[in-house]
């Protein structure tokens, strides 16, 4: 994938979590990052947009940042319904392509 | 509230065709660009294609350009991703999904209210 994610993190219930999303100056260096959420069988589900912005019913318990080429999400007050898999996605204006990451695999223990 | 409703999915031969449906209802497509996203088993989301709001712009993935074809029919509110010479590494869940533009670029990236997905299996 052009964007890179870890395969999976994990932590307890109530703690707090981050998914990093490394990139290049072509995609998350220029250009502002989505996060998609995804059970299994199921649609992915847009959780974030614009790096930082949630859509109407997502709770704040999840935010999005950037820094450079990496973006990160940030979900605090884990709970096991949050338990899936998390992607990124951004437009890369050198490729003209979406770019994905590669997917993490969200453990609640 | 657009709510996206695919069909065409199938089982088929290595080099054959098929063409995907995604309908839209609650929200005329006029306007709005559409990705085309699939997911093969077990694996992450791979985007496909995309389709500018008038259908003047398309943009491909390398791996699809030239066998796959998207294009839109506003008057029936549905896309279409015609597929071609379709290989083993096609079989895939397919998604369609709308464009959110992001403040910088005028396309952006997937935004929510996927369809449900297409099953598409090629194999001999």
């Amino acid at each position: 994938s052009v964007l890179t994610q870890p395969p999976s993190v994990s932590a307890a219930p109530g703690q707090r979590v981050t998914i990093s999303c490394s990139g290049s100056d072509s995609n998350i260096g220029y250009n502002f990052v989505s996060w998609y959420q995804q059970f299994p069988g199921a649609a992915p589900k847009l959780l974030i947009y614009d790096t930082n912005s949630r859509p109407s019913g997502i709770p704040d318990r999840f935010s999005g940042s950037k820094s450079g080429t990496s973006a990160t999400l940030a979900i605090t007050g884990l709970q096991t319904a949050d338990e899936g898999d998390y992607f990124c996605g951004t437009w890369d204006r050198k490729l003209n392509v979406v770019v994905f990451g590669g997917g993490t695999k969200l453990t609640v223990l | 509230q657009l709510k996206l409703v695919q069909s065409g999915g199938d089982v088929v031969h290595p080099g054959r065709s098929l063409r995907l449906s995604c309908e839209a209802s609650g929200l005329t497509i006029f306007g709005y660009g559409f990705h085309w996203v699939r997911q093969a088993p077990g694996k992450g989301l791979e985007w496909v294609a995309f389709i500018w709001y008038d259908g003047s712009e398309t943009y491909y993935a390398d791996f699809v350009k030239g066998r796959f074809t998207v294009s839109r029919d506003d008057s029936k509110n549905t896309l279409y991703l015609q597929m071609d010479s379709l290989r083993v590494e096609d079989t895939a869940v397919y998604y369609c999904v709308k464009d959110l533009p992001t403040p910088r670029t005028r396309i952006g990236a997937p935004d929510d209210g996927w369809g449900q997905g297409a099953v598409v299996t090629v194999s001999s």
